[in-house]
């Protein structure tokens, strides 16, 4: 029969325009946080991450916001450039351990 | 530093038979945990280890197996596979303590026929 995939919220910018892409995450006892980025035939590459007691983090052309309340997390890709297209996850972290639990994960375009 | 190896990259196998994924973790790395990436269900956990013992578990069937060495390196095992295991399986490398950054490898595409 016909396998049905996930459907991906896709988002599309122009090259140097910000993007931000939003996860809803589900336990409220996940107090670690990574985004990855994957492109076609690679494994998920480390972005950014945060942990509970902080509500925004950023690095290099990247941010993350974390808001409990509502169980959200953004990421903020400053200057977008056609290399950033990619699917991006958010995954969250439910001690004790290391094991992740991803979100369905955003298709992101460049247009350059 | 060496990221995270995983062997082999791609992988036929039919269905009944069973298969081995091998994971070399970052070094000093001490927990490898394992996800099935799927279009149908996304990235989901399998299993981690840590100091050669399971110490989370996701929601597969007992064919799937894994297990750790004391080099840190991991296998995973399926067992009497289906076609529905035909996934990217990938490998994620910790430090140790929960909550540690994680990092994956290129993963193993698996097609069962």
């Amino acid at each position: 029969g016909e396998s049905v995939g996930l459907h991906l919220p896709t988002l599309s910018v122009q090259e140097g325009d910000n993007s931000i892409i939003n996860c809803a995450y589900s336990n409220s006892a996940s107090d670690y946080f990574i985004w990855y980025k994957q492109e076609s035939g690679k494994g998920p590459q480390f972005i950014i991450d945060i942990r509970s007691n902080m509500d925004k983090r950023q690095g290099q052309r990247v941010t993350v916001l974390l808001n409990k309340t509502v169980k959200h997390l953004s990421l903020q890709i400053a200057a977008t450039q056609p290399g950033d297209s990619a699917v991006y996850f958010c995954a969250e972290n439910i001690p004790p351990g290391n094991q992740f639990y991803f979100g369905t994960g955003t298709s992101l375009t460049v247009i350059p | 530093k060496a990221g995270v190896t995983q062997t082999p990259r791609y992988l036929i196998k039919t269905r009944g038979q069973q298969v081995t994924l091998s994971c070399s973790p970052i070094s000093g790395h001490r927990s490898v945990s394992w996800y099935q990436q799927t279009p149908g269900q996304g990235l989901q956990f399998l299993f981690e280890y840590f100091s050669e013992t399971q110490r989370n578990k996701g929601n597969f069937p007992g064919r799937f197996s894994g297990r750790q060495f004391s080099n840190s390196r991991s296998e995973m095992n399926v067992s009497t596979l289906e076609l529905g295991d035909s996934a990217l399986y990938l490998c994620a490398s910790s430090l140790g303590q929960g909550g540690a950054e994680a990092f994956f490898g290129q993963g193993t595409r698996l097609t069962v026929v």
